[in-house]
């Protein structure tokens, strides 16, 4: 059983425009979640995270939407450069499984010049 | 400060044979957890070790076991190798689980059993 879905495995996106990428997850005691960036041969990299007491949080280009009641959550970029081709993972915890991360399978993002 | 690394980066196994691979973590960090990552999938649990003891489970065959050190560094071990086995493993340390507390992954260790 999948707890989190990443429901599109890739997006191709214009330079300079939104790219939003989506997560759905079924559990309601996940409480904590985070975005990973993975490049090809490298490991995933941290990128923007959210606790279920926010709906949203912003870093820069990046912003993270929490809707609870959808159990969704999405990340944004904005505007998209060519780096940000990559993978991009979706992960939640629960305080109640000792905060081990449940993972989604990816969404590629293609930005193209 | 040094990151997370793995060695070796690539390793190439007959089916039959064990693999032993290993990581260093982020000075500091006592949690260190395993993935095992193959085409089109996320990333697989495998196990997470604090403190020289292993804290959780993913559900892998025993022949997956693992070991963390005194000094936080962490072995992971593959007995018996089966052609699925192929996949990338990454090690990824954090000072513990919990909220807030991101995971650094190292690069990986590229297994592949012939």
């Amino acid at each position: 059983d999948q707890q989190v879905k990443q429901n599109s495995p890739s997006l191709s996106v214009q330079e300079g425009r939104i790219s939003i990428l989506n997560c759905d997850y079924t559990n309601s005691m996940f409480d904590y979640f985070l975005w990973y960036k993975k490049y090809p041969a490298e490991g995933p990299t941290f990128l923007i995270s959210i606790s279920s007491i926010k709906d949203k949080n912003e870093d820069g280009r990046f912003t993270v939407f929490l809707n609870k009641s959808a159990k969704h959550l999405s990340l944004h970029i904005v505007p998209s450069q060519p780096g940000d081709s990559a993978v991009y993972f979706c992960a939640a915890s629960a305080s109640d499984s000792n905060y081990q991360l449940i993972w989604g399978a990816g969404t590629k993002l293609i930005i193209k010049p | 400060k040094a990151g997370v690394t793995q060695t070796p980066r690539y390793l190439i196994k007959t089916r039959g044979q064990q693999v032993t691979l290993s990581c260093s973590p982020i000075s500091g960090h006592r949690s260190v957890s395993w993935y095992q990552q193959t085409p089109g999938q996320g990333l697989q649990f495998l196990f997470e070790y604090f403190s020289e003891t292993q804290r959780n489970k993913g559900n892998f065959p025993g022949r997956f076991s693992g070991r963390q050190f005194s000094n936080s560094r962490s072995e992971m071990n593959v007995s018996t190798l089966e052609l699925g086995d192929s996949a990338l493993y990454l090690c990824a340390s954090s000072l513990d689980l919990f909220a807030g507390s991101p995971l650094h992954f190292g690069n990986g260790t590229r297994l592949t059993v012939t």
